[in-house]
């Protein structure tokens, strides 16, 4: 079983929609939470970070953690061509662990207008 | 922030040659992180390597595979070795900068190598 569980999807949303992402994950030492966007031909860029449970908003982005059931979700909301990428949910336990992200396998994302 | 550059970008190799694959940051990082995304699979992370010590290597990955060097707090260098068709991937680089871990997390553009 991977440490970090995510649907490849892919997903094709309209403009507009809403879109759910999830993560689940096994390790219940895991306490750092995040999401990144990736582009095609590029490199990972940081969307989202989380720590320990709860909610965080940023515009139209929304990031839930959920540690009683390991649960990680991302909310787009009035989606954008521009979203278009691969989203990849990582996580990091902290502590010897310093800097050392496990990611989920990515779910690739298309907007169409 | 952190803008980071990797040498290569890409490039195309015969099986049984070496590659080095170049990272640079434009500020001083203590720890700088090497990682393989493969074709439809997430990134999967090889070593750390910290300035004046030797890299350490996650579980499946070994020195004489992947020799890393981190001859100063900018830069560092990946060689995968002896390649076969099964290194095909792209190779990132990141670095962490700031004082709270995981969220300032910063990754280079990738070199993507194919083996032939």
């Amino acid at each position: 079983q991977k440490e970090v569980e995510q649907d490849p999807g892919p997903l094709s949303v309209p403009e507009g929609a809403i879109v759910s992402l999830n993560c689940t994950y096994s390790n219940s030492a895991f306490q750092y939470f995040m999401w990144y966007r990736q582009y095609s031909r590029k490199g990972p860029e940081l969307l989202m970070y989380t720590y320990s449970s709860g909610n965080k908003e940023d515009g139209r982005f929304t990031a839930q953690v959920d540690k009683s059931s390991k649960y990680i979700s991302l909310f787009i909301r009035d989606s954008q061509p521009s979203d278009s990428a691969t989203y990849l949910c990582a996580t990091y336990a902290g502590g010897t662990s310093y800097g050392k992200l496990t990611f989920g396998q990515g779910t690739i994302l298309t907007v169409h207008p | 922030s952190a803008v980071i550059s990797q040498k290569p970008s890409r490039d195309i190799c015969q099986r049984g040659t070496s590659l080095t694959i170049q990272c640079q940051v434009d500020s001083q990082v203590t720890m700088m992180f090497w990682y393989r995304q493969q074709p439809g699979q997430s990134l999967t992370l090889i070593a750390t390597a910290n300035q004046g010590s030797e890299a350490t290597y996650e579980s499946g990955f070994v020195i004489d595979k992947f020799p890393i060097s981190r001859p100063n707090l900018t830069f560092s260098t990946l060689t995968v070795s002896n390649m076969s068709p099964e290194d095909s991937s792209i190779y990132l680089c990141s670095v962490e900068v700031g004082p709270r871990v995981g969220d300032t997390q910063y990754f280079g553009p990738g070199t993507r190598l194919t083996v032939l």
